[in-house]
């Protein structure tokens, strides 16, 4: 069964370090997220991307973020400038057709900043 | 999207079916309900969605009223790794994202 794939599984980094997070979506899926849950906190949207651009981003989803997808096969969430606050399990979700289609998720990125 | 609201948590015995209720009264005709689920800290599993009509896949069934403004989500036979939140979301597709509320702790105990 295909499956969204993250690497790596956990990231530590320094403050102000820049950080990038893989994933590898669903062949052939089409419409591409990020999310962010901070321990204890609910599930978070920051942005979905589709067609080699952004559809949609949250708030949280400032200046110091950026999605690329460098090839036909990873989806990439790079954060410029770490904060302490951005310690968090990162989850990236790929989905196929809109409209009734579902939203498989990976298994994510533990991030931790010190 | 509409709000959805579920009990904080519920228990329920290895074996026996578990009942997760949800409520979204105001639910529009083009939203689906959908079905997650999240153990421990990994990432939110698919279990299953639906329109209108009950629907049942090999992990669960979901039944949802006719007026569509509350639905339960039916594990047939709980087991232990079934431990985990569920959550219940309302969604079109139209805006692409998913809104996760606080969802339901299902534990299965022995």
């Amino acid at each position: 069964e295909p499956e969204v794939t993250q690497t790596p599984s956990h990231q530590v980094t320094q403050m102000g370090q820049e950080v990038i997070l893989r994933c590898v979506p669903i062949s052939n899926h089409l419409y591409f997220y990020w999310y962010r849950q901070i321990l204890g906190q609910k599930v978070e949207f920051l942005v979905s991307f589709y067609n080699n651009e952004i559809s949609e981003k949250s708030e949280i989803f400032d200046d110091q973020f950026s999605v690329e997808r460098p090839d036909g096969s990873n989806f990439t969430l790079k954060i410029r400038s770490t904060k302490l606050e951005d310690s968090a399990m990162y989850f990236c979700a790929s989905m196929g057709l809109a409209g009734g289609s579902t939203q498989y998720f990976g298994p994510g990125t533990r991030l931790t900043v010190l | 999207d509409a709000k959805t609201t579920q009990p904080t948590s519920m228990d329920c015995a290895e074996g026996r079916a578990a009942n997760l209720p949800c409520n979204h009264s105001t639910i529009s005709g083009n939203e689906y309900v959908y079905w997650y689920r999240q153990i421990h800290s990994q990432g939110p599993q698919y279990i299953i969605h639906g329109l209108k009509n009950n629907e049942t896949n090999e992990m669960a069934s979901l039944i949802i009223t006719e007026d569509r403004k509350s639905s339960t989500l039916i594990l047939p036979h709980a087991t232990l790794r079934d431990t985990a939140v569920y959550y219940c979301i309302v969604w079109s597709g139209s805006n692409y994202k998913l809104t996760f509320g606080k969802g339901t702790l299902l534990t299965v105990n022995p």
